[in-house]
C-alpha cells in the first residue's frame, strides 16, 4: 500500500532557529501534499496544500513566510518553520494522495516540534 | 479548511460492545469521505471510506453510514477491542481550486475498557 514517510518524528529546537520537516511518498508519486497542524486533543487543521512545481496554497491565517513549503519533486515536500517560537510547538502531519487519484490520502507519522 | 479545533468528545465502551462514532460534515458538495484512526503521537491511519453515491459500506468489523440529507457520517465498530482505543476522525473531501482537499471533523476519543 501507499506509504508516506515523515522525518524527523521529534525535534527540539531553540527559539529563533529554523526547522525543516520532510514528507516523502515512498512508493507512489504525489502531485499534491497537504500539511496539517494538530494541537493536543484537537483536530487536524489544514495549513497548506502543496503542489509539485508550484507555490503552495496557504489556508487563511497561516503565515507563508513563517511556514515555508517546497514541493520540488513528485515524492518530496518540505515544511520549514522559520524563526521558531514556543507557540509554534505542535504536532505537524503531512498527507499525500496518489497521482491522478481523488482518493487514497495517506498520512505521515507526524513530527512533534518543541521550541524552547 | 472548515474544520473546527474543538476539544474532543469521548466515548467509553466495554470490550466486546459495539461502538458508534458520529460525525457531522460541513460541505454539501463533498463527494468522498474517509474515517481515520489516530493513536497517540502518530499520524492518522485509514480505516474505511465511502463515496457520496453510497449510503453504507462495510469493512472488517467496521461499517460506515452516510446520510447526505443531514450531512452526517457514522462509524460502527463491531465487537470493540482494547486495541481500538484511539481518536477517530472523519474527513470530507471536496474540490477547491483544482485540488481535492481533506478537511477533518472534530474527532472522537474512543476508550475501550477491558
Amino acid at each position: 500500500g501507499a506509504v508516506v514517510s515523515q522525518h524527523p518524528s521529534r525535534v527540539i529546537c531553540k527559539s529563533g532557529t529554523s526547522v525543516k520537516i520532510e514528507c516523502r511518498s515512498l512508493d507512489f508519486q504525489a502531485t499534491t501534499m497537504f500539511w496539517y497542524r494538530q494541537f493536543p486533543k484537537q483536530s487536524l487543521m489544514l495549513m497548506a496544500t502543496s503542489n509539485e512545481g508550484s507555490k503552495a496554497t496557504y489556508e487563511q491565517g497561516v503565515e507563508k513566510d513563517k511556514f515555508l513549503i517546497n514541493h520540488a519533486s513528485l515524492t518530496l515536500s518540505t515544511l520549514t518553520v522559520t524563526s521558531a517560537h514556543p507557540e509554534d510547538s505542535s504536532f505537524y502531519i503531512c498527507s499525500a494522495n496518489m497521482l491522478g487519484a481523488g482518493d487514497g490520502y495517506t498520512f505521515g507519522s507526524g513530527t512533534r516540534l518543541t521550541v524552547v | 479548511g472548515e474544520s473546527v479545533g474543538l476539544h474532543l468528545p469521548t466515548l467509553s465502551v466495554q470490550e466486546g460492545d459495539n461502538s458508534i462514532i458520529n460525525c457531522a460534515y460541513s460541505n454539501s458538495a463533498s463527494d468522498y469521505f474517509i474515517w481515520y484512526k489516530q493513536e497517540s503521537g502518530k499520524g492518522p491511519q485509514f480505516i474505511i471510506d465511502i463515496r457520496s453515491n453510497m449510503d453504507k459500506r462495510q469493512g472488517q468489523r467496521v461499517t460506515v453510514l452516510l446520510n447526505k440529507t443531514v450531512k452526517h457520517l457514522s462509524l460502527q465498530i463491531a465487537a470493540t477491542q482494547p486495541g481500538d482505543s484511539a481518536v477517530y476522525f472523519c474527513a470530507e473531501i471536496s474540490a477547491s481550486g483544482g485540488s481535492y482537499i481533506p478537511t477533518f471533523g472534530r474527532g472522537t476519543s474512543l476508550i475501550v475498557h477491558p
